[in-house]
């Protein structure tokens, strides 16, 4: 069963510091990895998507690699801004779901506070 | 990339009575999908909702607690029945891109809270 851990769970930077967040994956048989951010009662907005066959993602300040046979992807987010914070998720796309989907298996989140 | 309109944005309920919880999409999608995040805890999918057939759930998801309608191909809607305090949640409404079919989209979500 796939199983995707985020650490750390909470995190609280001063402005303009960079920063890493983790997230690891369990089964390295994977579609794709998708880093997500989400605001309170905004939802979930998408940020980068890496392809099983990619080893990277970049959108403006934000870097994401992946390393899919250790299981590993990491956020870097450059010169950090206090509308940076949020939660951020890391899902893998991997097995199917009862639909025969595509399934996403989401981390808990890392809780950013970037503070001025 | 969708939009998604998701509808009521938060409730409180009272034990025992249902929710219906509306979702609506710019686009005519084939699957839409619904989510719940218990607090502290990650997304986890209950059901898939396709046009003219039955939902399908998840495991540890039933239809008589967690019934769907898909009356057409923009709209969807959940229903969480006879609620418990262990149903307070959020919930959330989410499509996959029409083009990009690999990006995940997700309306704003409803935050229910059950007392």
């Amino acid at each position: 069963k796939q199983e995707v851990t985020q650490i750390p769970a909470a995190l609280s930077v001063p402005e303009g510091e960079n920063l890493v967040l983790n997230c690891s994956f369990t089964d390295s048989a994977i579609y794709n990895l998708q880093w997500f951010r989400q605001d309170p009662g905004k939802g979930l907005t998408s940020l980068l998507l890496i392809q099983s066959s990619q080893r990277e993602q970049t959108s403006g300040r934000l870097n994401a690699s992946l390393d899919k046979s250790s299981g590993r992807s990491t956020l870097y987010i450059a010169a950090s801004q206090p509308g940076d914070s949020a939660t951020y998720l890391c899902a893998v796309r991997a097995g199917r779901t009862q639909g025969g989907s595509e399934k996403l298996v989401f981390g808990k989140g890392t809780k950013l506070t970037v503070n001025p | 990339s969708a939009v998604i309109s998701q509808k009521p944005s938060r409730d409180i309920c009272q034990r025992g009575t249902s929710l219906t919880i509306q979702c609506q999409v710019d686009s005519q999608v084939t699957m839409m999908f619904w989510y719940r995040q218990q607090p502290g805890q990650s997304l986890t999918l209950i059901a898939t909702a396709n046009q003219g057939s039955e939902a399908t759930y998840e495991s540890g998801f039933v239809i008589d607690k967690f019934p769907i309608s898909r009356p057409n191909l923009t709209f969807s809607t959940l229903t969480v029945s006879n609620m418990s305090p262990e149903d307070s949640s959020i919930y959330l409404c989410s499509v996959t891109g029409v083009l990009a079919k690999n990006i995940q989209y997700f309306g704003a979500g409803t935050r229910l809270s059950v007392l």
